[in-house]
């Protein structure tokens, strides 16, 4: 799987936007980018993912650029339960038994009230 | 649908005993994974299984470790003769196709003293 590129943390305020930024400049065409979090003393939970096309679903939205070569997580409104580490992941569907999910470090996000 | 389901959810164990970590995937769901948490440290990938077939176990330790899915009842994770390094939380996902995105379970948390 190709690499993906995190800060290691960021701080956010309550009920204000959070984008988490993610960097993949050695991705392919068929990679498809995913974010999983991971609350504390839970096991991680999908959060999204897409292929070019930016993609909104009730948890967040996800904004990739036009060369996809980095793509951002956005929170609308940070709340204290998404105070979690969250993975940018980089999965090739295509190759059937390769494609299972490579976690990296991720992004520690930290949420004051 | 109950999720992923783990069991037990904390497991303690002296050294050179076997522990058994269980996993009963969501249901309609054929593709199970595990992943081992040390303390402080990402999510590192162990095997991937479908019913009665490990498909890849690159991440497995070479030996003690073994991982099993039958036809029926859930897959199970077997660390025989446990050392305190083996102290870690093992997580269970499972995915419906091959391309689908992961449910992880909550996790077991094994001790070895």
């Amino acid at each position: 799987d190709a690499k993906t590129t995190q800060p290691n943390s960021m701080e956010s305020n309550e009920e204000e936007p959070v984008h988490l930024p993610c960097n993949h400049s050695t991705i392919s065409g068929t990679d498809y980018i995913h974010w999983y979090r991971q609350l504390p003393s839970q096991g991680p939970e999908y959060v999204i993912h897409g292929l070019t096309s930016n993609v909104n679903n009730r948890m967040a939205s996800l904004a990739i650029a036009e060369d996809r070569k980095s793509s951002t997580l956005i929170l609308h409104r940070a709340t204290l339960r998404d105070a979690a580490v969250y993975y940018c992941i980089l999965r090739d569907e295509y190759t059937g038994a390769n494609s299972k999910l490579t976690f990296g470090k991720g992004i520690t996000l930290s949420v004051r009230p | 649908n109950a999720g992923v389901m783990q069991n037990p959810r904390h497991l303690v164990r002296r050294r050179g005993q076997e522990a058994r970590l269980r996993c009963s995937p969501m249901k309609g769901h054929s593709h199970v994974y595990w992943y081992r948490q040390l303390p402080e440290e990402g999510l590192k990938f162990m095997v991937y299984l479908q019913k009665e077939n490990i498909i890849d176990e690159s991440g497995m330790p070479k030996e003690r470790f073994s991982a099993e899915f039958p036809k029926e009842g859930p897959s199970i994770l077997r660390i025989q003769q446990v050392v305190r390094g083996d102290s870690a939380a093992y997580f269970c996902a499972s995915s419906q196709g091959v391309a689908d995105g992961y449910t992880f379970g909550s996790g077991t948390r094994l001790t070895v003293v």
